[in-house]
């Protein structure tokens, strides 16, 4: 089974710009999740897509958006770049992660090493 | 708000010595996983537990979930330098799901 892919795997933006990025689940999987980590704030948990549906959300601004496609392809957006964006996104694939109460694994793929000068 | 805590959040140790990271959370977890990164790499998933109380092993690697289900610990007997890594827990509560602060593990050959 061939696992998550994220693409790109690096990119450089300046501030003001927007940037999208763009991630592939394990195939029969349908929940994706977005994370931020960054060496000062540690793994920060973005949104979770479930079925082309945004099922959680965590505490970031509205710059950062996200959607999912019916082949369960999610793609997350950030608006109006600020410095602090820079991060490593990750994005990680399961059957459905926060629907069940016991949360089934995450598969995370490579990231996208986001750089904003 | 909701935190989950890691202890140390940096450790070396000579190859051969035990190594063990500690989790807290301030509230009460419905699960915990563990994830290990590598340096460069991403996190992969370990284990879960879910059970108050409950103990896995898998090799040299032991795992706890706290009887109040607030806190958890990683034990590894005996490091080896391809323990090297940054070990995560995580766990949800209520409808969120968070990592601690991961502990950075270098093993000194």
């Amino acid at each position: 089974k061939a696992g998550v892919t994220q693409t790109p795997r690096y990119l450089i933006k300046t501030r003001g710009q927007q940037v999208t990025l763009s991630c592939s689940p394990i195939s029969g999987h349908r929940s994706v999740s977005w994370y931020q980590q960054t060496p000062g704030q540690g793994l920060q948990f973005l949104f979770e897509y479930f079925s082309e549906t945004q099922r959680n959300k965590g505490n970031f601004p509205g710059r950062f958006s996200g959607r999912q496609f019916s082949n369960s392809r999610s793609e997350m957006n950030v608006s109006t770049l600020e410095l602090g964006d820079s991060a490593l996104y990750l994005c990680a694939s399961s059957f459905w992660f926060s629907g069940p109460p016991i949360p089934n694994e995450q598969f995370f793929g490579p990231g996208t090493r986001l750089t904003v000068l | 708000g909701q935190q989950v805590m890691q202890i140390p959040q940096y450790q070396h140790v000579q190859e051969g010595e035990d190594f063990t990271t500690y989790c807290n959370s301030s509230t009460t977890l419905s699960n915990i996983q563990w994830y290990k990164q590598r340096p460069g790499g991403h996190p992969v998933f370990l284990i879960q537990l879910v059970k108050s109380g409950e103990v896995k092993k898998q090799k040299r690697l032991t795992f706890q979930f706290g009887e109040a289900k607030k806190n958890s610990s990683l034990h590894i007997t005996a490091t080896q330098t391809t323990d090297v890594g940054t070990y995560f827990c995580a766990g949800k509560t209520g409808n969120q799901f968070y990592f601690g602060t991961g502990t950075s593990l270098t093993v000194i050959p």
